[in-house]
């Protein structure tokens, strides 16, 4: 059964600094991850999806990449903005039946 | 598109009695989740449907759950009866195909059972 972990639970760090959210999975045979934010009381967002055969795929500020053999990956964020506070959940879609299993999420503060 | 649309978006319900959550996946997209999740457990998968066939349904708690998919475009999920243990968050997501394309969520219904 896949296990998906994401260390740390909780990070808090000064605005402007640059930072890493880590997530790993059990089971590396997946189809893909995504990363998603959500913030209190909403839904889920997708931020990045990377597929299998890739290594990393990058939005804006957002830098996620993929070590499938490994079974890791990592959410780099440049240049942190208090907006940037929120949960941060990893997603892989694996399985035969293709679920999409979650890590419990890292809580981010980013202090102004 | 108006993404994936939860209804309601609070429930509060006295313990015994039914509770029915809806779903309405984004148009096109063949692949429904439904997720349950809690401060202390997360988020737990339900059951997941593709092209309206329940493939897993191995998340769902008891009997008192139960999901139907009866077209593309409407799920429900009914927990009968209720329990205040059945107190979370519900969320319904969607994609399309089978596992390559990004899942989308809705914004969630909050079941608070008394």
């Amino acid at each position: 059964k896949q296990e998906v972990t994401q260390i740390p639970a909780a990070l808090s760090v000064p605005e402007g600094e640059n930072l890493v959210l880590n997530c790993s999975f059990t089971d590396s045979a997946i189809y893909n991850l995504q990363w998603f934010r959500q913030d209190p009381g909403k839904g889920l967002t997708s931020l990045l999806l990377i597929q299998s055969s890739q290594r990393e795929q990058t939005s804006g500020r957002l830098n996620a990449s993929l070590d499938k053999s490994s079974g890791r990956s990592t959410l780099y964020i440049a240049a942190s903005q208090p907006g940037d506070s929120a949960t941060y959940l990893c997603a892989v879609t694996s399985g035969s039946a293709r679920q999409l299993t979650f890590g419990s999420g890292t809580q981010l503060t980013v202090l102004p | 598109d108006a993404g994936v649309i939860q209804s309601p978006r609070h429930e509060v319900t006295e313990m015994g009695q039914e509770v029915t959550l809806r779903c309405k996946p984004i148009s096109g997209h063949n692949s429904l989740f439904w997720y349950r999740q809690t401060m202390m457990r997360g988020l737990e998968l339900l059951i997941y449907f593709n092209n309206n066939v329940p493939i897993d349904d191995s998340g769902m708690p008891e009997d008192r759950f139960s999901a139907k998919m009866p077209n593309a475009s409407f799920s429900t999920l009914k927990i009968q009866p209720s329990e205040p243990r059945d107190s979370a968050v519900y969320f319904c997501a969607s994609r399309l195909g089978q596992g390559n394309t990004e899942a989308f969520f809705g914004q969630g219904t909050r079941l608070t059972v008394v």
